[in-house]
């Protein structure tokens, strides 16, 4: 079966300016979870979205927001981008939640200059 | 909030010897416990997992122990190969479906 994918796998950016980050989960699962990973940050949780619903949220300012669709596909958007914002941006799917083990994506890597 | 801790930070160990790293957390409520493996430059995936009815599980080299009372779990993984160098996560998580993740422990299989 096809993996999470995660489009696009890289973008720069200029401060002040916006992004959308796109995942696909993997068919039948409803849950996706959103995670920044910088290398002095470790894994940061942002939000996870089940059927169209945030359904939990991590501590990133309001810039950070996201939504889910209908066929479980979500966006994650990123406004008024800062330098601190470059990361790797990691979408996982499940089919209910991260106690049923996440399968992540390869990634979207943010560069804010 | 939750507190998760990982050691060591680097592990560097020979090949074919075992490797032991430990999570600590400190949320009593904490019910699931997975270990996920990172290699360089790829995504990070789940190797073994347990839950809080379970002390101990194995799945071919790779056994993970859990101790609910002191409030640990470690990842064992023995006749340790090069395919094994990577960063290993803990990320305990909890009925509400939240995992909180530790730093990470950098595994070093020396030939």
């Amino acid at each position: 079966k096809a993996g999470v994918t995660q489009t696009p796998r890289y973008l720069i950016k200029t401060r002040g300016q916006q992004v959308t980050l796109s995942c696909s989960p993997i068919s039948g699962h409803r849950s996706v979870s959103w995670y920044q990973q910088t290398p002095g940050q470790g894994l940061q949780f942002l939000f996870e979205y089940f059927s169209e619903t945030q359904r939990n949220k991590g501590n990133f300012p309001g810039r950070f927001s996201g939504r889910q669709f209908s066929n479980s596909r979500s966006e994650m958007n990123v406004s008024t981008l800062e330098l601190g914002d470059s990361a790797l941006y990691l979408c996982a799917s499940t089919l209910d939640g991260a106690n049923y083990g996440y399968t992540f994506g390869s990634g979207t890597r943010l560069t804010v200059v | 909030g939750e507190n998760v801790e990982q050691h060591p930070s680097t592990l560097s160990v020979q090949e074919g010897d075992s490797a032991v790293i430990k999570c600590t957390y400190s949320d009593s409520a904490s019910n699931y416990f997975p270990w996920y493996k990172q290699e360089l430059g790829k995504r990070p995936q789940l190797i073994i997992d347990i839950r809080s009815n379970v002390g101990e599980k194995k799945d071919q080299r790779i056994a993970v122990t859990l101790n609910k009372t002191a409030k640990h779990f470690s990842l064992h993984i023995t006749e340790t190969q090069p395919e094994d160098s990577a960063v290993y996560f803990c990320a305990p998580g909890d009925s509400n479906y939240q995992l909180i993740w530790g730093a990470g422990t950098k595994l070093i299989i020396k030939p």
